[in-house]
């Protein structure tokens, strides 16, 4: 069975600095994805950023990047400059490349940037 | 470029009364259709998916049911509603490969009373 588990419940950062957001993940699929989604407090949900397990870079996205470390399962986002918008929730989510297109989320990270 | 509705926004619903949520998604074709439940504060969990018309897959056993009568069309019903229905309810659509993210509606928040 497929898990992720995000260790932080919340966090506080000031402004302009970078975060890093953690994700660790279990999974018995050879070949699954990665994703990271924003969820301001309007609800919605914004897609960020794909790793797939068969990349050898890290993904990156202007100020998103994944920090992909495949042996400790684990796919890190890191913001850069962080800036008063990126105030929101964060979800770590996984899919699996080999069966049905299901994407299971973690429990997310309170971001919240300090002005 | 695709796009996806989901109505209504908001819904205050009493015990016991019927529910009906639907789900559009326009310019694709044969989309994999999604409900999620997010409760206050919590992860998304995944109540149904569905790969094609008349194709729907339970995860969490409860008194929801989904349908999808067209390609592009996935409605959440209920006969009779609980009061643990209560939460935030996203539609969502991917395209068919696992390594395509998935693209949300708005969601409704629906409170039982």
């Amino acid at each position: 069975a497929q898990k992720i588990t995000q260790t932080q419940p919340g966090m506080f950062v000031q402004e302009k600095e970078a975060v890093t957001l953690d994700c660790t993940y279990d999974t018995s699929d050879q070949s699954y994805g990665l994703f990271w989604y924003k969820q301001p407090s309007s609800g919605e949900m914004i897609f960020l950023i794909y790793q797939g397990s068969y990349d050898e870079q890290n993904a990156t996205e202007g100020r998103y990047s994944l920090n992909f470390q495949k042996a400790r399962k684990s796919a890190n986002l890191v913001i850069s400059a962080s800036q008063l918008g990126d105030s929101a929730m964060y979800f770590c989510a996984m899919s699996s490349l080999d069966s049905a297109s299901k994407i299971i989320f973690g429990s997310g990270t309170r971001l919240s940037i300090r002005p | 470029s695709q796009t996806i509705h989901q109505w209504p926004a908001t819904l205050v619903q009493p015990v016991g009364s019927p529910l009906s949520l639907e789900c559009t998604v326009e310019g694709t074709s044969n989309p994999n259709l999604y409900w999620y439940r997010q409760a206050a504060g919590r992860g998304l969990q995944l109540l149904f998916y569905s790969v094609g018309i008349g194709q729907i897959s339970s995860e969490v056993p409860q008194n929801l049911s989904a349908s999808r009568p067209q390609d592009r069309q996935f409605i959440l019903s209920s006969k009779k509603l609980l009061l643990s229905d209560s939460g935030f309810y996203l539609c969502a659509w991917s395209a068919g490969q696992g390594d395509q993210p998935q693209h949300f509606g708005d969601g409704t928040r629906l409170s039982i009373l």
